[in-house]
């Protein structure tokens, strides 16, 4: 199985900030990686796939990079809404993995 | 507005059977291939398993094989989650999500249903 490794686990940061959170793989996965943001009691919203691509509708400051074992999700100017969970996620083999889960607080 | 609506979750003891079903809508579920994924109680996600659009495929993590069983009922807009000998670590909310074509990426997500699992 490959293994999804996030970090950090939690990050403190100013509306205005830019973020950046690690996901790696523990083996190839191409740039078969997308990323969901969770808030608290909410399911989980696609915002970035195949390593790069940003969701329709998902606002322009999220981006994100990488390829074959280590990707990195970019929040570019931090906004309110912004403050929640994020999780990375492998599609390039069964089983599908994810990370375990950056959780973005205010600081 | 596309909809994936979660049902049958419920408090059920170690050992019991319980199936979680998905109501799908506004769009075709029988051309997309669907998804279960769950979280454990301030946990966070877990794929289940997947089922292709005719449900003559399904995958599965290795620690609900043969005790779980995905299907679908095109006709009705509907897919299943059939969980036998349940055990307390498969406390969890489970979701539905729809896999966009051509990819195992989750574009559609319901809100849930829980399980519970007293031992």
């Amino acid at each position: 199985d490959i293994q999804m490794t996030q970090s950090p686990s939690t990050v403190s940061a100013s509306e205005g900030d830019r973020v950046t959170i690690t996901c790696r793989a523990s083996q190839s996965i191409r740039s078969w990686l997308a990323w969901y943001q969770q808030k608290p009691g909410k399911a989980p919203k696609l915002l970035i796939y195949k390593a790069s691509s940003l969701e329709s509708g998902v606002p322009s400051r999220f981006s994100g990079s990488g390829s074959g074992t280590e990707f990195t999700l970019t929040i570019s100017s931090l906004q309110p809404d912004d403050f929640a969970t994020y999780y990375c996620q492998q599609y390039n083999s069964y089983p599908i993995t994810f990370g375990q889960g950056t959780r973005l607080e205010i600081k | 507005e596309v909809e994936l609506v979660e049902s049958g979750g419920t408090l059920v003891q170690s050992g019991g059977s319980l199936r979680l079903s998905c109501a799908a809508s506004e769009f075709t579920l029988g051309n997309y291939w669907m998804t279960w994924v769950r979280q454990a109680p301030g946990k966070g996600l877990a794929w289940v398993g997947t089922i292709k659009q005719d449900g003559s495929e399904t995958y599965y993590v290795d620690s609900v094989k043969d005790r779980f069983t995905i299907s679908r009922d095109n006709a009705k807009n509907s897919l299943y989650l059939q969980m036998n000998s349940l055990r307390a670590e498969d406390t969890a909310l489970y979701y539905c999500a729809r896999a966009r074509q051509g990819s195992d990426v989750f574009d559609y997500w319901g809100q849930g249903t829980l399980v519970t699992v007293s031992s």
